[in-house]
This record gives structure tokens, C-alpha cells and sequence, in this order.
């Protein structure tokens, strides 16, 4: 159980162009995701939180015009990266926790974004 | 601000060594606290977590870690590794305050030579 999926799993862009990346909860209902950005060999870093029906919140330092996050409903998440440039190139991660998990989250398989 | 630390970047093992990976955090209130680990290629899967009770927690593929308050650490253990072991190793911390954002630390590469 607690399975999240994400697609694409690898996209590649052209500078300039805008790229959607969905994270799906399979077999939970997913209260809060969570969107999180993947240096190489760095660690995760928390873009923003979104919770079903309400917008998200941004850390600080993400732009939120930039990466607009979609959390329609309690299985889906989008995350939109618009007029992507080479410095978004990166390994994006969505996560999900239900309320009945606590504090735990599920997490995706990742999708690797690449803009030419 | 709030902080995790991995002081292992990158740890070599041989088949059989004992492993001990150090995750030390900064928060000054109740925190629950997680270890993942992600294979090549895979998605991040959760080894153990902390909420509270016995500090010293068991997980699954025969880690434990344990949680030293006064220490502000969290460090994980396995008394054998095995070749299947080597991928990559978060420490995560959330503050127990309700807002479920996790702090992962700078990961640990592990690498274990058959």
C-alpha cells in the first residue's frame, strides 16, 4: 500500500517552454503533498506544500509564478514548471501523506527534468 | 534556523562490517525523526522512523537507530552490511508541531564491496 506515482518519468524540454509533472497517491487518499527538488548528489529540498482544494505554500526562495502546483484532488498533484530554462534541469519528487499517517510520507519515484 | 547534518558524505564497506551513519539536528523542540534510503534508480523508501517512546528503533533489512536526545542525534546502525546495502541514506526530521515538513540531511553514499 501507500504507493505515489509521478509521470513523466524523464522529460526533456526546450528552453523557453513550459513542462507539467503529475504525482498521483495509487491507493490513498493524499491529504498534503509535498513538492521537492533533487540537486545531483545533493540532498532534498522542499519547493512547496499543497494541500487538496487550497493553494500551496512556498518555501522561501521558490518562485511561485515559476512552479505553479496544481492539487485538484485527493489523488493528483501537478507541479508546472513554466518558460523552463537550463538551471530548472533537475530531479523533482512529489510526496504524499494522508491524515492518517501521521507524520510519514510516501514518496515518488522521481521525474528528471532536462531543458535544452 | 532548523537543520539536519550527515557527517558520512560517502562510506566504503566490505561485506560484513558493522555500519554507523551519524545524523545530528538542530531544532530546539520535539521532533519525529526518519531514516530512507534510496537504491540506484529507486524512489526513497523509509527505513525506521522515531515518534516517541523506546529511543532505540528498529526497521526493516536489519536497521535500528538510535535517538539521543541530549545528543540532538539520531544515528542508524546495521551490525552486517551486505552488498544489497549499498544506495544512498537521508536522515529526516519533521518538528512535531504539526507541520509535517521534513528537513532531510545532505544524504550518505554508501557503497558496499562484495
Amino acid at each position: 500500500g501507500a504507493v505515489v506515482s509521478q509521470h513523466p518519468s524523464w522529460v526533456i524540454c526546450k528552453s523557453g517552454t513550459s513542462v507539467k509533472i503529475e504525482c498521483r497517491s495509487l491507493d490513498f487518499q493524499a491529504t498534503t503533498m509535498f513538492w521537492y527538488r533533487q540537486f545531483p548528489k545533493q540532498s532534498l529540498m522542499l519547493m512547496a506544500t499543497s494541500n487538496e482544494g487550497s493553494k500551496a505554500t512556498y518555501e522561501q526562495g521558490v518562485e511561485k509564478d515559476k512552479f505553479l502546483i496544481n492539487h485538484a484532488s485527493l489523488t493528483l498533484s501537478t507541479l508546472t514548471v513554466t518558460s523552463a530554462h537550463p538551471e530548472d534541469s533537475s530531479f523533482y519528487i512529489c510526496s504524499a501523506r494522508t491524515s492518517g499517517s501521521f507524520y510519514e510520507q510516501y514518496f515518488g519515484p522521481g521525474t528528471r527534468l532536462t531543458v535544452t | 534556523a532548523q537543520s539536519v547534518s550527515q557527517h558520512n558524505h560517502h562510506v566504503i564497506l566490505s561485506e560484513a562490517a558493522s555500519l554507523e551513519l551519524g545524523c545530528n539536528y538542530s531544532y530546539g523542540g520535539t521532533v519525529n525523526l526518519f531514516w530512507y534510503v534510496q537504491y540506484p534508480g529507486q524512489h526513497l523508501q523509509l527505513l525506521l522512523k522515531y515518534f516517541s517512546g523506546d529511543p532505540l528503533v528498529k526497521g526493516i533489512k536489519g536497521f535500528e537507530a538510535e535517538f539521543i536526545k541530549s545528543k540532538f542525534s539520531f544515528n542508524l546502525r546495521k551490525p552486517s552490511v551486505q552488498w544489497s546495502d549499498t544506495a544512498e541514506y537521508f536522515c529526516a526530521v519533521t518538528p512535531a508541531s504539526g507541520t509535517y515538513k521534513y528537513i532531510f540531511g545532505t544524504g550518505t553514499r554508501l557503497k558496499v564491496l562484495a
